[in-house]
């Protein structure tokens, strides 16, 4: 079956900027995670749903970062006035609490932010 | 603070022998374990993973050992061929504060034939 995808693949931005990130999940993972990605990094745990809800958004770095599941299958991940130290590459993971322990998250390709 | 240590950046072996990868973790409160392989342009795939109340599970060519009282897990690939050429990430998780992933930094292995 369909894995996760994400679009853009590549996003340039000027600083200052508004971004819009999507993210599909696995069709079924009703959990889905978002992570940042710094270059040399491991990814970093940003915010994470089930279903709909947003139960844990720990991990966002500002208030300018903003995330919704609105139907409980596709989210996007929102950046609002970009800054240089956003660029990074945007993960997003969907996991089956039913099929699995939810650790075992699946990844999508990424988003790769560029803040010029 | 990194939690997660995998303080090995990167790896070379000979195609055919033993690939160990190791992680070190600092937070006790971890209780399951994971690893990831990712290739460039990819995101990363789930290889193996493992609870605390075990201390090695196989799969495979991959086998994953956990060290409780080292704070210590280890991947071993055996016997190691050159698709195993990726960056692993070792990653764990607390199951009372949710479901986040603490990854550590990568090492990069290299299989040479």
């Amino acid at each position: 079956g369909a894995g996760v995808s994400q679009s853009p693949r590549y996003k340039v931005a000027k600083r200052g900027q508004d971004v819009a990130l999507r993210c599909d999940p696995i069709s079924g993972h009703v959990s889905l995670f978002w992570y940042q990605q710094a270059l040399g990094q491991g990814p970093e745990f940003l915010t994470y749903f089930q279903n709909e809800a947003q139960l844990d958004k720990s991990g966002l770095p500002s208030d300018r970062f903003f995330a919704e599941r609105p139907e409980g299958s596709v989210s996007t991940l929102k950046i609002q006035r970009t800054q240089q130290e956003d660029s990074a590459v945007y993960l997003c993971a969907s996991a089956n609490l039913a099929g699995g322990p939810i650790y075992e998250q699946y990844f999508g390709p990424g988003t790769r932010l560029t803040v010029t | 603070d990194q939690q997660v240590k995998q303080n090995s950046p990167s790896l070379s072996v000979q195609e055919g022998r033993i690939s160990i990868l190791n992680c070190d973790y600092t937070n006790s409160m971890f209780d399951y374990f994971l690893w990831y392989k990712k290739y460039p342009a990819e995101g990363p795939t789930f290889l193996i993973s493992i609870s605390s109340i075990k201390d090695k599970n196989e799969d495979g060519r991959f086998t994953v050992f956990l060290n409780k009282s080292a704070k210590h897990l280890s991947l071993h690939i055996v016997p190691s061929q050159p698709g195993d050429s990726a960056v692993y990430f070792c990653a764990a998780s607390n199951s009372n504060s949710g479901y986040a992933l603490n990854f550590g930094k990568g090492t990069s292995l290299l299989v040479t034939p």
